[in-house]
């Protein structure tokens, strides 16, 4: 089975800062990779698809890079509406999926 | 645009079985692949399964196999997915979630069910 390793588990950023979080596949996924949202109490949000592809909606401040094993997600300026968890999933193996630990972002 | 709303809570006794449901608005069953993923309190995401529309099977993560039993009533354009024996590791919030193109693009609004005894 294909492992998902997300790092940092949570990070504490002020708002306008740059934040980045890692994802990494534990074998070459190609860019079979996506990148969701979650506020509390809330469904997951689809951000990223595709490694590197915005959902359509989605703030232009959000972006994602990467291929093969190692995958960024990035927010070029941190807002207060994007205290959330983030999760990665990658898809190398349909019809199943894996999803990384998550990243909880907060504000300083 | 696709609405998935799920049935209300529910609490259980380890060893009991629970059926969660999902009724489609705005497209039929028949043009979604359904998925369905879980989030004990606190913890991350961890798929179920779901319809591979590639084989028109319904395929489990290896985890549930045994337990887990995902089925769709077309006529009511619902989707239902029953866990078995239950125990206290099954409390968690159970989604439904449609793939788009290997992405999963709409979800439902989570359904809580608790194993208590």
């Amino acid at each position: 089975d294909i492992q998902m390793t997300q790092s940092p588990s949570s990070l504490s950023a002020s708002v306008g800062d740059r934040v980045t979080i890692t994802c990494q596949a534990s074998q070459d996924i190609s860019n079979y990779l996506n990148w969701y949202q979650q506020k509390p109490g809330k469904a997951p949000k689809l951000l990223i698809y595709d490694a590197s592809n915005l959902e359509t909606g989605v703030p232009s401040r959000f972006s994602g890079s990467g291929s093969g094993t190692d995958f960024t997600f990035t927010i070029s300026s941190l807002q207060p509406e994007d205290i959330a968890t983030y999760y990665c999933q990658q898809y190398d193996n349909l019809p199943t999926w894996t999803f990384g630990q998550g990243t909880k972002v907060e504000i300083k | 645009q696709v609405q998935l709303v799920q049935s209300g809570a529910e609490v259980k006794k380890p060893g009991a079985s629970v059926k969660v449901s999902c009724k489609v608005s705005g497209y039929t069953l028949t043009e979604l692949s359904m998925h369905w993923v879980r989030q004990a309190p606190g913890k991350g995401l961890e798929w179920m399964g779901g319809f591979d529309p590639e084989d028109g099977e319904t395929i489990y993560a290896q985890k549930f196999q045994g337990r887990v039993t995902m089925t769709e009533d077309t006529s009511t354009d619902t989707a239902y997915m029953e866990l078995s024996s239950l125990r206290s590791e099954d409390t968690a919030v159970y989604y439904c979630a449609t793939d788009g193109i290997a992405s999963f693009d709409y979800w439902g609004q989570g359904t809580l069910v608790t194993v208590s005894s």
